[in-house]
């Protein structure tokens, strides 16, 4: 079993839609949880850090469960240029760089 | 401009032949990590680094080397490649008060035939 799952995809949605991602994770020592944006062929980039009271930016929403171990992320109102793969991250140390990659889901927002 | 450069961007060579890849970045990161990104198995991390030579392995060190003698470089290592790591591999750096955000590099292709 890998260590961070997500949802397979491919997600293909229209404009306008609500699409969630789900990842879960098998360390329950893990410290920080991340979702990473990546466009095709292009290098990752932090898209929101995961606070365990859930957090939102703007059209984002992003909700941790260390019970269940379990971190999902919600899309409103997808736009065009949300069409990228959606990496979910986990940090098994705390404020360190040992991070592990879940394997992605990728979306494709539909006009 | 702030930014992680790699060189070289593409790369084919031979089964045993040595190679380096450069990393630099000119933001003062402390922290610096090297991942290859294969389909089906998302990004997994090499080595990193939390300041200048103190290195440590990630989860699939082997058939890698890495060395951090200056604070802006992070050069990986390939002593003897094989095809098994034919990989996109990108390097990151990020500050250690703030490790919450990596910087990537815009990713090395590189082939071993």
């Amino acid at each position: 079993r890998k260590e961070v799952e997500q949802d397979p995809g491919p997600f293909n949605v229209p404009e306008g839609a609500t699409v969630a991602f789900n990842c879960t994770y098998s360390n329950s020592a893990s410290q920080s949880f991340f979702w990473y944006r990546q466009d095709c062929r292009k290098e990752p980039k932090l898209l929101m850090s995961v606070y365990s009271s859930g957090n939102e930016d703007g059209r984002f929403t992003a909700q941790l469960n260390r019970a269940s171990q379990y971190i999902s992320l919600l899309i409103r109102d997808s736009k065009l240029s949300d069409s990228a793969t959606y990496l979910c991250v986990v940090r098994r140390d705390n404020y360190g760089q040992n991070f592990v990659f879940g394997p992605g889901t990728r979306l494709s927002v539909l006009p | 401009e702030a930014q992680v450069t790699q060189n070289p961007r593409y790369l084919i060579t031979v089964t045993g032949k040595k190679l380096t890849v450069t990393c630099s970045q000119n933001m003062n990161h402390e922290y610096m990590s090297w991942y290859r990104q294969d389909p089906g198995l998302g990004l997994r991390q090499i080595y990193y680094s939390m300041n200048v030579e103190v290195t440590d392995k990630g989860d699939v060190p082997e058939g890698y080397k890495v060395s951090r003698k200056e604070k802006r470089n992070f050069p990986l290592i390939l002593e003897s490649p094989s095809p098994n790591q034919t990989s996109l591999y990108f390097c990151a750096s990020s500050f250690r008060r703030l490790t919450d955000t990596q910087y990537f590099g815009p990713g090395t292709r590189l082939t071993v035939l």
